[in-house]
Order: C-alpha cells, then sequence, then structure tokens
C-alpha cells in the first residue's frame, strides 16, 4: 500500500500523560499537513510541511502540542500533558507542491485519541 | 474570512436514486479551487470531486457531478444512482488564492444514509 498511512490507529490515554503520532506519507509528496477532526465536524487544520520545514501552524495548535518532520519524510505529532479535550481524530495528509487551486491532498486513516 | 456551510447534517437516499448534497461558501477571493471528500466510518478522507472557480463546466466524474453556481456561492454535489456503499460522511472542502492554495477548509458535513 502506497497510500499515507498512520500509526496508531488508535490510542486511549490518561489525561496528562503524552501521546505521539506518526505519519508516512506517500513517498514523492514534499508537502505534509495535520488536522484535527472532532465528532460532528469537519477536520481543521493545524500545521503543514514542506519538506523538513513547518511553514504554518493554526492557533489551534497550542504550546503542548509539537510537530516535527526531521527529514522530510515521516512526521511526528506529539501532545504532551494531555487533555480531554484533545480527543478527536488527528489526520495526515500529503501532496506534492503545487500551488494550484485543484492540487488535492491525499488522507490517512487517521488516528484515533481517547483523553479519560 | 473563508467560510463553508453544509446546512443538512444527515440525509437519506433510497438506492438506485439521485440525491444532492448543499455546499455554500463565502469568500472574497476570486480564484479557489472547491473539492468533495467522502469519509467512510473507517475514517479515511477520500477526493471525490475537483472544480475551480474558473471552470465554466461543471465537474463530473462517474456518478459524481458538481453543480456549481458562482453567483450563488454554491457548489453542490449530485450522486446519481445510489448505492449502499455511497452511506458516509460527505464534506465540501476548498482552498484559497488568499493563502496561496496552502491548506484546505472544510465544512461541517452531511451524513448520508443508503436505504436499500
Amino acid at each position: 500500500d502506497t497510500g499515507v498511512s498512520q500509526d496508531p490507529r488508535h490510542k486511549i490515554t490518561k489525561r496528562g500523560q503524552n501521546v505521539t503520532f506518526r505519519c508516512d506519507p506517500i513517498s514523492e509528496h514534499n508537502r505534509l499537513y495535520w488536522y484535527r477532526q472532532t465528532l460532528g465536524q469537519g477536520p481543521e487544520f493545524l500545521t503543514y510541511f514542506q519538506n523538513e520545514a513547518q511553514l504554518e501552524k493554526s492557533r489551534l495548535l497550542s504550546d503542548r502540542f509539537s510537530a516535527e518532520r526531521p527529514k522530510g519524510s515521516f512526521s511526528t505529532l506529539e501532545i504532551q500533558r494531555t487533555e480531554q479535550g484533545d480527543s478527536a481524530m488527528y489526520l495526515c495528509a500529503s501532496s506534492l507542491e503545487d500551488v494550484s487551486s485543484g492540487n488535492t491532498i491525499y488522507f490517512g486513516e487517521g488516528s484515533w485519541l481517547t483523553v479519560v | 474570512a473563508q467560510k463553508i456551510t453544509q446546512t443538512q447534517p444527515g440525509m437519506f437516499v433510497q438506492e438506485k436514486e439521485a440525491v444532492t448534497l448543499d455546499c455554500t461558501y463565502d469568500t472574497s477571493d476570486q480564484s479557489y479551487g472547491l473539492f468533495w471528500y467522502k469519509q467512510p466510518s473507517s475514517g479515511e478522507m477520500i477526493f471525490l470531486i475537483y472544480q475551480g472557480s474558473y471552470d465554466e463546466q461543471n465537474a463530473t466524474e462517474g456518478r459524481y457531478s458538481l453543480n456549481f453556481q458562482k453567483a450563488r456561492k454554491s457548489a453542490n454535489l449530485v450522486i446519481s444512482a445510489s448505492q449502499l456503499g455511497d452511506s458516509a460522511m460527505y464534506f465540501c472542502a476548498m482552498r484559497f488564492e488568499g493563502d496561496n492554495f496552502n491548506k484546505f477548509y472544510f465544512g461541517s458535513g452531511t451524513k448520508l444514509n443508503v436505504k436499500p
């Protein structure tokens, strides 16, 4: 399977613990995105990378959140001191760098986080 | 500010019939891209169809067509000959020239149920 893959698919953690999610994009894609989706809502943008550079971060990304893409390939999203409000699905997506309206992005299956 | 509105939280359709899912938007940008994604219960966002703001013809992809009415700022998805496998969440999404098409914005989604 050469699509976007995310790990783990599901994570249950106690409040206050740290969690890390990993995303492996489609191999030739140099752009990588993280989105958050809560129940009954559409995905909300968190951040994106072009190669290893993090080019934009949403205000939703508090200082407890950090994302990295050290070698421009896979990416990690870490949440420190988790809170119940962090419970959501975290979606990763990737695309080629193509600044045009029609360039679509390809999503992984998401990582579900439940904070208890 | 960019805003995408999907006013139908849930829809039912009989198998083999056509269904229209509504999407309206608000933007001052002249150039933008309109997308529809399908999200089954597995979580993955599946790209369905794209329409550029300057495209004069409505986009079609198999059983999917996009009814684009630029003056009304609407981009409804029409699914013809519904199948049971079409039951899923459907999201209208856009990217805008105003932020260099760097990220997607999503509506809140419509849950479609296809009845046998």
